[in-house]
């Protein structure tokens, strides 16, 4: 099973700033199969990135992700109030188990 | 617009047995796969169990191998998730999620509200 680690746990910014996320696998995820997920209290994740790098439906642009192997990043270039949340990543594939990270907070400073 | 509405959850005792269920409306739900994912309270994201768009290929997490059994029928657009020899540590909140293809690759999009379910004596 690949393990991912998302860093930081907590990320306290001010809106506007450039927020950066990393998640790193314990081994290559192939096909770059790498998605990134919003998840504010109350509610269920939404999808926002796939295949690493890829915005999923009606996210806005100011959302980016990148990488490749076992080094992944969601980059916010200027959050906005709507932004502060918990995101995750997770890898998916052919075969299971599918894993996800632990998190990473994104919170007003 | 996909909707996915779950139900079936509640307070059960350790050991005793549940039945979820995952109604789908909003888009053809035999070309797609499904899952159940789960959250711990406080806690982050745990695959659970998928299942492809013809029941052909269904998978597990081991930490539920063997006592969850996962099911869907088609012809009534649902999802099932049948949980047995339930401990204190199912205790979350279990989602239902549409997979983006047929075959079970995991890209869940998108995801239901969730049904809770809480094991304790």
């Amino acid at each position: 099973e690949i393990v991912l680690t998302q860093s930081p746990g907590t990320l306290s910014l001010s809106p506007g700033e450039r927020a950066t996320l990393s998640c790193r696998a314990s081994q290559s995820v192939s096909s770059s199969y790498l998605a990134w997920y919003q998840q504010k209290p109350g509610q269920a994740p939404r999808l926002l990135i796939y295949g690493a790098s890829s915005r999923a439906t009606g996210i806005p642009d100011r959302f980016s992700g990148s990488g490749s192997g076992t080094d992944f990043t969601l980059t916010i270039s200027r959050l906005e109030p709507e932004d502060f949340a918990v995101y995750y990543c997770q890898q998916y594939g052919s075969s299971p188990p599918w894993s996800f990270g632990q998190g990473t907070k994104v919170e007003i400073k | 617009e996909v909707q996915l509405v779950e139900s079936g959850g509640g307070l059960v005792q350790p050991g005793r047995s549940l039945r979820l269920s995952c109604a789908a409306s909003g888009f053809t739900f035999d070309d797609y796969a499904m899952h159940w994912v789960r959250q711990a309270p406080g806690k982050g994201l745990e695959w659970v169990s998928g299942i492809s768009w013809n029941s052909g290929s269904i998978g597990y997490a081991d930490s539920v191998k063997g006592r969850f059994t996962i099911s869907r029928d088609n012809a009534k657009n649902s999802l099932y998730l049948q949980m047995n020899s339930l401990r204190a540590e199912d205790t979350a909140l279990y989602y239902c999620a549409k997979d983006s293809f047929s075959i079970a690759v995991a890209q869940f999009d998108p995801w239901g509200q969730g049904t809770l379910v809480t094991v304790s004596s």
